[in-house]
């Protein structure tokens, strides 16, 4: 039973269009996280949420917008993609501090 | 603000030998360190956790890694690398006073038989 979960593993698509990437945990933790990990394996946080409510929002573009319908949940919509966004997504769970449980990640490819 | 710095983008050993990968973290407050390792097309894993409790942490599959608060270091050792440690390693630091995870830009292993 896969403890953090992401859909769709792979994403193909054309610069400008809007894509959604879903994550669900089976763990009970209250926080989640969503990282993004670079061509060259760099990982930066992205935002976390504890309980359903926004903890950390980095210096991320707002055509990023997370939401957490419920403390297990934590989606992530990008408008308008562009080719700069092209990258793995991982999302993430704790239950202590550091303490991360990750997905699979999911390969978005913009073209 | 925190940060880790890893010393070696690659590291290579021969199947046997000893696995050291360095890290070195700055922090003005007490630090919580951490290494994960990242398998081809897989998301990161735990392998062992710092958190002011004893200075020699032991992890997962044979690795642990020592606290030197003298040397802002937080090295990743095995004393006998496996095939099956070839990996990406990447060490990372948070504080009390954060929920924030700063990954280093990691160090790839490669195991060679």
């Amino acid at each position: 039973d896969t403890a953090v979960s992401q859909t769709p593993k792979y994403l193909v698509t054309q610069m400008g269009n809007d894509k959604s990437i879903k994550c669900e945990q089976n763990l009970g933790h209250d926080t989640m996280y969503w990282y993004k990990q670079d061509s060259k394996k760099f990982l930066k946080i992205m935002f976390s949420y504890n309980n359903k409510e926004l903890i950390i929002n980095e210096t991320v573009p707002n055509r990023f917008s997370p939401k957490s319908p419920d403390k297990a949940h934590l989606n992530l919509h990008i408008n308008s993609l562009e080719l700069g966004d092209s990258a793995v997504y991982f999302c993430a769970s704790s239950l202590d501090r550091g303490e991360l449980f990750f997905g699979e990640g999911s390969r978005l490819t913009v073209l | 603000a925190q940060s880790v710095t890893q010393l070696g983008s690659h590291v290579s050993v021969s199947e046997g030998a000893l696995v050291l990968l360095r890290c070195n973290y700055s922090s003005s407050v007490p630090p919580y360190l951490f290494w994960y390792v990242q398998y081809p097309n897989q998301g990161l894993q735990l392998l062992l956790k710092y958190t002011s409790a004893a200075t020699l942490v032991k992890g997962i599959n044979g690795f642990e890694a020592e606290f030197k608060k003298s040397e802002t270091s937080f090295h990743l050792t095995k004393p006998s690398a496996h095939m099956s440690d070839a990996a990406e390693y990447f060490c990372a630091v948070t504080t009390d006073n954060t929920d924030k995870l700063i990954f280093g830009t990691g160090t790839r292993l490669q195991v060679f038989p």
